[in-house]
């Protein structure tokens, strides 16, 4: 089966950074894709991660371990609309199946 | 593009009561996906299409639950008869598909479905 693992929480405040991680246990893995949920609204993309290594996109970078079967998210510069819910999302390459975790509560304080 | 469409943004209805909620997936998207999302359960995958075939309803939670494709631009799923379980938000979402990797899935505002 597929099973993915990551913080059901993490608070920080205005400027700092955070990680948050995840770890998964899956068959036909392709990669690992990171979304963002503010309250209320729909999933969106952040960033994927093929191949080992780190990707930046702005204030965000996502990191992939085939080896160790994890990957983290890495948001700098918090700023008080980085409050959401952020998922890890596991790529199957099937017609672009992708198995969500349940998502961490990112909430950022001043 | 206007992006992935749902319809209705919000539904209210008695238990018992048939359901019928609507997506439009971007153009040239190859594959759409119905997910529902509560805080008990998360992000579930119900059912997914490539090319307007269903690939994998496994996540349909019951006879219940149906889905149909019947072109590329049009997706419903359906309930019935409605539960008070059935509560949740619903989300449609596309993407290119066709390919391993990156696929990145474009969401729809989501369905709010009261069952009372």
């Amino acid at each position: 089966g597929q099973s993915l693992e990551q913080p059901s929480e993490v608070t920080a405040v205005e400027g700092a950074i955070v990680q948050i991680n995840c770890t998964y246990q899956t068959s036909g893995f392709y990669g690992l894709s990171w979304y963002q949920q503010h309250d209320g609204g729909a999933p969106t993309f952040l960033s994927y991660n093929g191949l080992d290594g780190l990707e930046e996109t702005g204030r965000f970078s996502s990191f992939l371990s085939r080896s160790d079967s994890y990957g983290y998210l890495l948001l700098q510069e918090l700023q008080m609309k980085d409050s959401a819910s952020y998922f890890c999302a596991v790529n199957h390459g099937n017609a672009g199946k992708s198995t969500f975790g349940d998502g961490t509560t990112l909430t950022v304080k001043p | 593009d206007a992006g992935v469409i749902q319809s209705p943004r919000h539904e209210v209805t008695e238990m018992g009561q048939e359901v019928t909620l609507r997506c439009k997936p971007i153009s040239g998207h190859n594959s759409l996906f119905w997910y529902r999302q509560t805080m008990m359960r998360g992000l579930e995958l119900l059912i997914y299409f490539n090319n307007n075939v269903p690939i994998d309803d496994s996540g349909m939670p019951e006879d219940r639950f149906s889905a149909k494709m019947p072109n590329a631009s049009f997706s419903t799923l359906k309930i019935q008869p409605s539960e008070p379980r059935d509560s949740a938000v619903y989300f449609c979402a596309s993407s290119r598909g066709g390919f391993a990797g990156k696929n990145i899935q474009y969401f729809g505002a989501g369905t709010r479905l009261s069952v009372l």
